[in-house]
């Protein structure tokens, strides 16, 4: 079965702080993503990678950053939490020109920045 | 830039009754997916249903079926017999190109479904 896993389902940091999400995939992935789920908003793309150490904006970036070392591995970090921030991250997966493409998601991390 | 709108924040149905739920979505290319993913509640979001824009034969899943009209951009989901277990969250998507040959999926704003017992 494919799985995707991130390292925490509740998160609470306060603002200012450094803040890491971590998300791993067993189906060897080319395409990671880590997205951003509010109400009334749907799912907005923060940043993506199709490889290793590759890494492209999405369409809500600013205050994200990235890290992917290895294949299965996909960090956002957020460098100065602020409250504006707080949100349920969901990450996902999916093959490289696979046609049909389907995305597989993670449980999700619901952050709260206070 | 294309867009996916889903105009029913929340919907409610009785189980076994049928409930359709809307999408429409705006673009220029001729050729594209659309997908209906669910969401329950505390639990991973998972691929419903996937129509192939050159297709004109509209895409099932057992209970789960399309009304993809192309020409009028819209793209429904229909649940025929309702069970406890559709209540989620719906979110219809669009696959677009990035670049390097990567995909992204556009995402609607998605409409929460509750079923009645």
């Amino acid at each position: 079965d494919v799985k995707v896993t991130q390292s925490s389902r509740y998160l609470v940091k306060r603002t200012g702080e450094k803040v890491f999400l971590e998300c791993v995939q067993d189906m060897d992935h080319e395409n990671m993503f880590w997205y951003r789920q509010d109400p009334g908003l749907g799912l907005r793309l923060i940043y993506f990678s199709y490889d290793v150490k590759m890494k492209e904006k999405g369409d809500i970036p600013e205050g994200y950053s990235v890290s992917r070392e290895k294949k299965e591995r996909f960090s956002l970090i957020l460098e100065s939490a602020s409250t504006n921030q707080t949100s349920m991250y969901l990450c996902a997966s999916s093959l490289y020109l696979e046609s049909s493409y389907e995305q597989y998601f993670g449980p999700g991390t619901r952050l709260t920045v206070t | 830039a294309q867009t996916v709108t889903q105009s029913q924040p929340e919907m409610s149905v009785q189980e076994a009754e049928t409930v359709t739920l809307s999408c429409t979505y705006d673009t220029s290319e001729s050729d594209y997916y659309l997908f209906w993913y669910k969401q329950p509640p505390s639990r991973q979001m998972i691929l419903v249903i996937r129509q192939e824009a050159y297709k004109q034969q509209n895409a099932t899943e057992n209970r789960f079926s399309v009304n993809f009209q192309k020409a009028a951009k819209s793209f429904s989901l229909k649940i025929s017999d309702s069970q406890l277990g559709d209540a989620a969250m719906y979110f219809c998507a669009y696959r677009t190109y990035i670049i390097q040959g990567a995909q992204k999926l556009v995402f609607g704003q998605g409409t929460r479904l509750t079923i009645n017992p």
